[in-house]
Formats: structure tokens, C-alpha cells, sequence
């Protein structure tokens, strides 16, 4: 059975950092890259990035709003994916969901919720 | 502001159909795959359609999908109360080199 459990969530002051973990199980991790997904309270899904497969490169792509600060890396041996988030800004706070990227997210996690605030 | 735009909600009663619009752009729907997700609140997003039309093991054939230049639509027939939930379309953007999501419609069974 497919399973992504995100952690390291909490409450960060602004302009700190936090950096979340997406352990999966139960598939060949390194054969699929691996995407992350926010949504803020009350809003709708919004893209954050992901990694591709070392098989495709191990590269990454971010989204404008993230980019810069935010870096995404992977642990095939552990296989978990993680989110390092820098210079955390109020606007970051959402639910972050990791989702297996086959390019479609057919699995995601349960969410890990992330408030910036002072 | 979404790059996909969808209905912020819609409507129907029990056993009816709905359907559920995404109108992008050359640059992400009308030169890539159309994929949509049902969230119910409080859970993570699940996958209903993806490659414009195909339904996961699973996903009941009450749910459909289809593409039309730069937009497409997303169908659900026999609507039943448990259908009540979030419903988002995404895309590639090969301009922006980022998956892009509609703002989600909301959908009520009456």
C-alpha cells in the first residue's frame, strides 16, 4: 500500500526556517519524482514544486513565489522527500501535501500544517 | 488570481448531472494533459481524471473528463449527497515551467 506521511510542520516566526519530511512507502520511491502542494487556510491548491527522478535528473522546479527561498530535495536510500523552507514570510502558511508526481499525483499525504507568525 | 479558472460553485439535485469548467491556455491546457482532483475539507486533494479523460482504479465511471482547445470539463453524473466537495482542475504551464491549478469549484447536491 501506497503511503506519504508529511511531519515537521508547526509555528515559525517570519523569516526563519522550517524544513518538512515526506516519508513514503510501499512503491520504488526513486523511480518517481516527487511534488509538493500547499493551501492556504480557506483557499484553494497551490503548486509549490518538485524533484524529478534520478533516473530524469534529480532536478528540480519551484514556483515563482517560492523560488529562491524554498529547496526540495531527496533520499532515495530513506526515501523521503524534503522541503526546506528559508525566509518564511506570513503569506507561507498553508497545509503542505507531498503527492507522488507520475506526473499525475495519483497518492498524497496527509498534510503537514505550517504557520508563519510572530 | 488562478491561471485556470473555474466556476466558484455550482449546483444540482440528487441524480442529476453537473458539470464542472476550466478554461486555461495554449501555454498549459491546450498543449498539455488536463488532470482533476476531488477535496473533501479537512482531507487531502484525490485524483479523478488524469491525461484529460481517464479515471483512476477506483474512481466510478459517473466521473468523466474531456479537453476542447483550451479548456476543459469535468462531468459527474447520477450526483449523489456524497459528492458534495471541493473540485480542481491542473495543467503544465510550459510559460511559467509550473503545474498551475484552477480555484476550485465548489459543488452542493441539493
Amino acid at each position: 500500500e501506497v503511503q506519504l506521511v508529511e511531519s515537521g510542520g508547526g509555528l515559525v516566526q517570519p523569516g526563519r526556517s522550517l524544513r518538512l519530511s515526506c516519508t513514503a512507502s510501499g512503491f520504488i520511491f526513486g523511480d518517481y519524482a516527487m511534488s509538493w502542494v500547499r493551501q492556504a487556510p480557506g483557499k484553494g491548491l497551490e503548486w509549490v514544486g518538485f524533484i524529478r527522478s534520478k533516473a530524469s535528473g534529480g532536478t528540480t522546479d519551484y514556483a515563482a513565489s517560492v523560488k529562491g527561498r524554498f529547496i526540495i530535495s531527496r533520499d532515495d536510500s530513506k526515501t523521503i522527500a524534503y522541503l526546506q523552507m528559508n525566509s518564511l514570510k506570513t503569506e507561507d502558511t498553508a497545509v503542505y501535501y507531498c503527492a507522488r508526481d507520475g506526473p499525475w499525483y495519483d497518492y498524497w499525504g496527509q498534510g503537514t500544517l505550517v504557520t508563519v507568525s510572530s | 488570481q488562478s491561471v485556470l479558472t473555474q466556476p466558484p460553485s455550482v449546483s444540482a439535485a440528487p441524480g442529476q448531472k453537473v458539470t464542472i469548467s476550466c478554461s486555461g491556455s495554449s501555454s498549459n491546457i491546450g498543449n498539455n494533459y488536463v488532470f482533476w482532483y476531488q477535496q473533501f475539507p479537512g482531507t487531502a486533494p484525490k485524483l479523478l481524471i488524469y491525461e484529460n479523460n481517464k479515471r483512476p482504479s477506483g474512481i466510478p465511471d459517473r466521473f468523466s473528463g474531456s479537453k476542447s482547445g483550451t479548456s476543459a470539463t469535468l462531468g459527474i453524473t447520477g450526483l449523489q449527497t456524497g459528492d458534495e466537495a471541493d473540485y480542481y482542475c491542473g495543467s503544465w504551464d510550459r510559460s511559467l515551467s509550473a503545474v498551475v491549478f484552477g480555484g476550485g469549484t465548489k459543488l452542493t447536491v441539493l
